[in-house]
C-alpha cells in the first residue's frame, strides 16, 4: 500500500542534542512537507521540498534542517538551537504539478524534551 | 496573504445531532479547498475539496460548498457519530509561484457524546 511514513512515533531530545525525525513515502510524490503542530493551534510550515536537491524555507524554519537527496525521503533535524522543541511534528507530500491535488500526510511525530 | 480562518472551538454535540464548522478565507486569486480531519494521535486525512466556485465536496456524509461570493466553506453533517470526534481543519491552496502549500485554519475540535 502507498503512503507516508514517520520515524519514531516517539522521540525525546536532551538538551544541546540535535535529533532527525524521519519521513519517507512511496506515492511517487514530487513535493514534500514538514509541518509543526501545537496544541490548540493549527500547523505551521518548517520547511517544503518541490524536488530532489532543492528545498525553501517555511514560516518557521529557525532551528531546523533539512535534506532532500531521493526523492522518497525528507528527513527533518531539529537542532540544538530551536529553544522549544516540543511539538508534533507531522511529514506530507504532493503531486507538485496542481495545486487540486491534496497533501497526504503521515502519522506524526511527538517529540518532547527529557 | 493567503489566510484561513474557522471557528472555535471546542464543540461539544449529542449523537445524531446536525454539525456545522465555520470557514472563511481570503486568498488571492482562486484557491482550492479542503477539510482535513485528524483523529486522536494521528496525522491529517483528507475528508473533501472543492477546486471551484459552487463545487460541493462530500464524504463520509460531510458536505462543504465552495462559496465565492462569501469566501466560505462551511462544514456540515447532518447526523453525527460518536466516531466523528476528532479535529477538524480547512484549509486551502493556492499555485503561486509554482509553490502549492496549504494555509490551514487553526483547527476545530468536536467531541461527540453517545
Amino acid at each position: 500500500d502507498g503512503g507516508i511514513t514517520q520515524s519514531p512515533k516517539y522521540l525525546f531530545r536532551k538538551e544541546g542534542q540535535n535529533v532527525t525525525l524521519s519521513c519517507e513515502q512511496n506515492l511517487n510524490h514530487d513535493a514534500m512537507y514538514w509541518y509543526r503542530q501545537d496544541p490548540g493551534q493549527g500547523l505551521r510550515l518548517i520547511y517544503y521540498s518541490q524536488i530532489v536537491n532543492d528545498f525553501q524555507k517555511g514560516d518557521i524554519a529557525e532551528g531546523y534542517s533539512v535534506s532532500r537527496e531521493k526523492k522518497e525521503s525528507f528527513p527533518l533535524t531539529v537542532t540544538s538551537a530551536q529553544k522549544n522543541p516540543t511539538a508534533f511534528y507531522l511529514c506530507a507530500s504532493s503531486l507538485r504539478r496542481d495545486s487540486n491535488q491534496p497533501q497526504h500526510f503521515g502519522d506524526g511525530t511527538r517529540l518532547s524534551i527529557l | 496573504g493567503n489566510s484561513v480562518t474557522q471557528m472555535e472551538g471546542p464543540v461539544t454535540l449529542s449523537e445524531e445531532a446536525f454539525l456545522t464548522i465555520n470557514c472563511t478565507y481570503t486568498a488571492t486569486g482562486y484557491p482550492s479547498l479542503f477539510w482535513y480531519v485528524q483523529y486522536p494521535g494521528e496525522g491529517l486525512q483528507l475528508l473533501l475539496k472543492a477546486t471551484k466556485a459552487d463545487d460541493k465536496g462530500s464524504n463520509k456524509g460531510f458536505e462543504a460548498t465552495y462559496r465565492k461570493e462569501t469566501t466560505s466553506f462551511h462544514l456540515e453533517k447532518g447526523s453525527v457519530q460518536v466516531s466523528d470526534s476528532a479535529v477538524y481543519f480547512c484549509a486551502l491552496s493556492l499555485a503561486r509561484s509554482n509553490d502549492y502549500k496549504l494555509s490551514f485554519g487553526a483547527g476545530t475540535t468536536v467531541t461527540v457524546r453517545a
